[in-house]
């Protein structure tokens, strides 16, 4: 059973477009969220992390939290080619810092 | 460079071999994660360790046998892989597990093939 599922893409955005990413989780305990990036050969490296409801703004980043409905988004404003990459969205499930990642959406930027 | 550093970056080995990864970080956390990340799929955690104590054994086969002498190295200890253990594995470390803002910070990663 998927606890964290995100949709594989590929999605693809033209250049100062908004990228929009979805990730829906199964476990309720979930306490945060993190969105990484990660480029093809490389590891992941974070972008940003939301733990309350809402919206969450760093940069041309957005992070969206709902927890009622288990939906964290990411959103990417003005897209870059160097934007593209795939993204990982993971759960912190418990205390034992277990960070439960989904499959990854891969973006790719058009110029 | 990275604040983790994995060694090697790539790995060849035979199923009747017995090698070692080995991770080490230089950001004064005490918390340090392996992962497995194979193509199209999720990755996936496999050994978690708290200042030097394993905490978690995700249903790990006991052909990958862990070892965390400090706070700063991992290792992960490899012999009568199979073809399916190909993957490439990435180290994490962070801050203090279990912390809503507990962020990981990974490693390059050892891209492993067994022939």
């Amino acid at each position: 059973q998927k606890e964290v599922e995100q949709n594989s893409g590929p999605l693809s955005v033209p250049e100062g477009a908004i990228a929009s990413l979805n990730c829906t989780y199964s476990d309720r305990g979930s306490q945060s969220f993190f969105w990484y990036r990660q480029y093809s050969g490389k590891s992941p490296e974070l972008i940003m992390f939301i733990y309350s409801n809402g919206d969450k703004e760093d940069g041309r980043f957005t992070a969206q939290l709902n927890k009622a409905s288990q939906y964290v988004s990411l959103l990417i404003r003005d897209s870059q080619p160097s934007d593209s990459a795939t993204y990982l969205c993971a759960s912190l499930t418990d205390s034992w810092g277990k960070l439960q990642f989904g499959a990854g959406t891969q973006v790719v930027v058009t110029p | 460079e990275t604040g983790v550093t994995q060694t090697p970056r790539h790995l060849v080995m035979g199923m009747t071999n017995k090698k070692s990864l080995k991770c080490e970080q230089h950001l004064g956390h005490n918390a340090m994660y392996w992962y497995k990340q194979s193509a199209k799929k999720p990755l996936e955690l496999m050994f978690v360790y708290n200042f030097k104590e394993q905490t978690e054994n995700n249903s790990v086969p006991s052909r990958f046998s862990p070892e965390c002498p400090n706070s700063s190295h991992l290792f992960l200890h490899l012999h009568t892989l199979q073809p399916e253990d190909s993957a490439l594995y990435l180290c994490a470390s962070s801050q203090e597990r279990g912390r809503v803002n507990t962020e990981a910070f990974f490693g390059q990663g050892t891209r492993l093939t067994v022939v």
